[in-house]
């Protein structure tokens, strides 16, 4: 079963700051993995689709990577915003590759 | 606007009745799926459709069911709805199952029972 643990919990930083958030998975037999965004209260907002093909895919100043072999996902964040400020999940697919599998997230606060 | 569009947005309902949240989606996609986010916003899959397979996530209670009229279309009808049903649903939508392409999602039903 897919199990998705992502590191931190929760991050506060300043303005300005390049981040990395970490997300780990038990199943590395994937063809691709998701990163959503979700703001209080709202819907998923998708990020970034990384294929396992690829080690990285980059969308303004996000950039993900991919490690299938180390069951590793991060996702870079430059130049924080105040406008960053939700949770970001992780979501590989599940074993038999039906579903998407959400990690718990990690909410960030970006301060002005 | 090309979307995932659910209704309603919000929806208060007392203990014992039936209710029902729509999802509609115009991209074209051919599976659909339902999330429960519950209060600890942990997101579990519930069912994934597509013209030919559904799949139950076994932790569903019956209570539960997908209808989809149509491949543009995934209703989720809730019979004796409890205290415990109260939780934000979302509805996605991809080409393929599995969500190879990946996943576009609705912006949520916040479903409150009382």
């Amino acid at each position: 079963k897919q199990e998705v643990t992502q590191i931190p919990a929760a991050l506060s930083v300043p303005e300005g700051e390049n981040l990395v958030l970490n997300c780990s998975f038990t199943d590395s037999a994937i063809y691709n993995l998701q990163w959503f965004r979700q703001d209080p209260g709202k819907g998923l907002t998708s990020l970034l689709l990384i294929q396992s093909s690829q080690r990285e895919q980059t969308s303004g100043r996000l950039n993900a990577s991919l490690d299938k072999s180390s069951g590793r996902s991060t996702l870079y964040i430059a130049a924080s915003q105040p406008g960053d400020s939700a949770t970001y999940l992780c979501a590989p697919p599940d074993n038999y590759g039906q579903n998407f599998v959400f990690g718990p997230g990690t909410r960030l606060s970006v301060l002005p | 606007d090309t979307a995932v569009s659910q209704t309603p947005k919000y929806l208060v309902t007392q203990m014992g009745n039936d209710k029902s949240i729509k999802c509609e989606q115009n991209l074209g996609h051919d599976t659909m799926y339902w999330y429960k986010q519950d209060s600890k916003k942990f997101l579990k899959i519930m069912f994934s459709y597509n013209n030919k397979e559904l799949i139950i996530n076994e932790t569903v209670p019956n209570r539960f069911s997908p209808k989809s009229p149509d491949k543009a279309h995934l209703n989720l009808h809730i019979n004796s709805l409890e205290l415990g049903d109260s939780a934000v649903y979302f509805c996605a939508s991809s080409f393929e199952g599995g969500g190879r392409y990946g996943y576009t999602f609705g912006s949520g039903t916040r479903l409150t029972v009382v």
